[in-house]
């Protein structure tokens, strides 16, 4: 099976940088993805890291460690439209390499 | 190209009835998903599929079932609902084939079900 941790809250101030952190155990791993999703709506993809290293997107980059199991996804220059939920999620596992298993999500809060 | 759409937005059953959830994408996607989220939690995978005719059990299926015959749809039906069947259900769809690299699944608006 799959097991994904992250922080179910963080509060980070306007303008500022902050790191969301994600973990996971996984039998079979094919790539994590970071989602976005505020109040009420559908996720909104973010990011997609496959091999370890660095993805750059704008204010938002994504980080990745296959052999340690790790991801964190930095927002910079944060806005307070930046206030939402960022979801961690693995593709792959026992039930193969087309199976998307999400971890529980980080609501962030931006303030001013 | 309207993506993934799901029907209906809102529906309120009352416990014992069933009903079907609908999903269609035009994207030619091979894979499809069926996730709910129940308040302030993330997404639990019920059930997906990889083609028509193809359907896989996800973390939570117990309590729904779902058909594959085409590509475009995926209903989600719940056969005997129960209160704690109350939540949001997103289908989303992708092809990792079709983007051998940056395959993410796109979502639809969700459909906001309770049951009392």
């Amino acid at each position: 099976g799959q097991n994904i941790d992250q922080p179910t809250e963080m509060t980070a101030t306007e303008g500022a940088i902050v790191q969301i952190n994600c973990t996971y155990q996984t039998s079979g791993f094919n790539g994590l993805f970071w989602y976005q999703q505020h109040a009420g709506e559908a996720p909104t993809f973010l990011s997609y890291n496959v091999l370890d290293g660095l993805e750059e997107k704008g204010r938002f980059s994504s980080f990745l460690s296959r052999s340690k199991g790790y991801s964190y996804l930095l927002l910079k220059e944060l806005q307070m439209k930046d206030s939402a939920s960022y979801l961690c999620a693995v593709r792959g596992g026992s039930g193969g390499y087309q199976k998307v298993t999400f971890g529980i999500g980080t609501k962030l809060q931006v303030i001013p | 190209n309207a993506g993934v759409t799901q029907t209906p937005k809102f529906r309120i059953l009352k416990i014992g009835q069933s009903m079907t959830l609908q999903c269609t994408q035009d994207m030619n996607h091979n894979y499809m998903y069926w996730y709910r989220q129940d308040p302030g939690m993330g997404l639990k995978l019920i059930y997906y599929s990889v083609g028509a005719g193809i359907t896989d059990k996800g973390e939570v299926p117990n309590g729904y079932n779902v058909s594959r015959s085409t590509t475009e749809d995926f209903p989600l039906r719940l056969e005997l609902a129960a209160p704690s069947q109350t939540s949001v259900y997103f289908c989303a769809s992708s092809d990792p084939l079709q983007s051998s690299y940056n395959s993410p699944l796109h979502f639809g608006n969700g459909t906001r079900l309770t049951v009392t």
